[in-house]
């Protein structure tokens, strides 16, 4: 079973929209949560990451919202734009060597 | 160029064979993992390991071994006892123990049975 629950599963964004994905995870062990985001046909790539003592990161037009008490964290993507269109993974690392992944949600930004 | 190659880039196997990924990295990381990716169902990892010599399992390592001979390289062999894999294989690494888990990952290989 998913130890990181992710949603929606895929979603449709027009240029300069706001995309939102959403996690939740129950083990209060996680310390770290990195997004991932892959393109068709490679590998994922760390796009951003946030500790649970921070309530919000921002790099670029990608942001991270993080609730510790609700035991949830959503990417948003600001002003999305066609070559965002990827699938975007959540993760939750529970040691030094084992990473707990979301589904994926698979983005398509419409120009 | 650092980074981590795998290959094939596609691969089949026939009915009672095994099959061997290939999966070398150059980023001098300690820490090595294989994922397997089906859609709709994430990465799930399939083994990982530490440091050379040394290997555990994962959440779904039946059907499946590795070897960590070198510290560069971490080949899956995909035995014929994993009735189901057909899938998208990953090969990652990490600096490993206290330097974190930020996981590069290579382009993978996408593994068809005939």
């Amino acid at each position: 079973q998913q130890q990181v629950k992710q949603s929606p599963q895929s979603l449709i964004v027009q240029k300069g929209g706001i995309s939102i994905i959403n996690c939740a995870y129950e083990n209060t062990a996680f310390d770290y949560f990195p997004w991932y985001q892959q393109f068709p046909g490679k590998g994922p790539a760390l796009l951003i990451a946030i500790r649970p003592d921070v309530s919000e990161k921002k790099e670029g037009r990608f942001t991270i919202s993080f609730n510790k008490s609700a035991k949830q964290f959503s990417l948003h993507i600001m002003d999305s734009q066609p070559g965002d269109s990827a699938t975007y993974f959540c993760a939750a690392r529970e040691n030094d060597y084992k990473l707990s992944f979301g589904a994926g949600t698979t983005v398509t930004v419409r120009a | 160029d650092g980074g981590i190659t795998q290959s094939p880039k596609y691969l089949f196997r026939k009915e009672g064979q095994n099959v061997t990924l290939s999966c070398e990295q150059n980023l001098n990381h300690d820490a090595m993992y294989w994922y397997r990716q089906d859609p709709g169902q994430g990465l799930r990892l399939i083994y990982y390991s530490q440091i050379v010599n040394d290997f555990q399992k994962g959440d779904i390592a039946e059907g499946y071994s590795v070897s960590r001979e070198k510290k560069e390289s971490f080949p899956l062999t995909v035995t014929s006892a994993q009735k189901n894999p057909t899938a998208f294989y990953l090969c990652a690494s990490s600096i490993g123990g206290t330097g974190g888990n930020i996981q590069y990952f290579g382009a993978g290989t996408r593994l068809s049975v005939l």
